[in-house]
């Protein structure tokens, strides 16, 4: 594609509620990023892919968050049992091979927990 | 200490003024440095890139970076009011990992 998309835009959940949230990389990029932004504040790093190694999950705040990358494409990021303070965006981001380089970040999933 | 600092503004600049965005950093092996604008309600996206020490100019944009003092700097020169949007400096110590400052708001006032 064009750029990174992440579905859905919007998503309002229950606390209590599971949700999955979807990244499609920019084709040939092999390392993918998830960060969260909360109101106001900058981007904290969540976990990070390259290829087919074993993922950085050093920044998933809680056990209730995990994430996969299949096929070294396309990554879900699922929480489980969500709380209001999970509240926030959640934005992806690809580059061609990580280090060095310019993020390409998509345009995020908003995510409200009521 | 935060790994990477910014003062959250917001920075009011009038048109036409020289709008000077800085940034701390306290990992000394960090190798690369960026900054991304992000509008409200946006995806934050890359405006200068920057690796050796001295000035980077790129149009409107000068990076400025002082490895020594740990200190990175956007200058935008004839500020704009579609420059209004918040600057994030972000930081990479030579692995995949970038850290990013909470960012400056600056508003540039017509």
């Amino acid at each position: 594609g064009a750029g990174v998309s992440q579905s859905p835009s919007n998503k309002v959940t229950e606390k209590g509620k599971d949700v999955e949230l979807r990244c499609d990389p920019i084709s040939g990029h092999t390392a993918l990023y998830w960060y969260r932004q909360s109101l106001g504040q900058g981007l904290e790093f969540l976990i990070y892919f390259q290829g087919n190694s074993a993922p950085d999950k050093s920044g998933l705040p809680s056990d209730r968050f995990s994430a996969e990358r299949t096929g070294g494409s396309v990554s879900t990021l699922t929480i489980q049992r969500t709380q209001q303070e999970d509240s926030a965006v959640y934005l992806c981001a690809s580059s061609p091979t990580g280090a060095y380089e310019k993020l390409f970040f998509g345009s995020g999933t908003q995510l409200s927990v009521l | 200490q935060k790994e990477v600092e910014q003062n959250s503004g917001p920075l009011s600049v009038p048109e036409g003024a020289i709008a000077s965005l800085n940034c701390t950093y306290s990992d000394r092996v960090s190798q690369s440095f960026f900054w991304y604008r992000q509008y409200s309600g946006k995806s934050p996206e890359l405006i200068m890139s920057i690796y050796s020490n001295g000035d980077k100019e790129d149009g409107r944009f000068t990076a400025q970076l002082n490895k020594a003092s740990q200190y990175v700097s956007l200058l935008i020169r004839d500020s704009q009011p579609s420059d209004s949007a918040t600057y994030l400096c972000a930081v990479n110590a030579g692995t995949y990992k970038y850290i990013f400052g909470t960012g400056t708001r600056l508003k540039v006032l017509a």
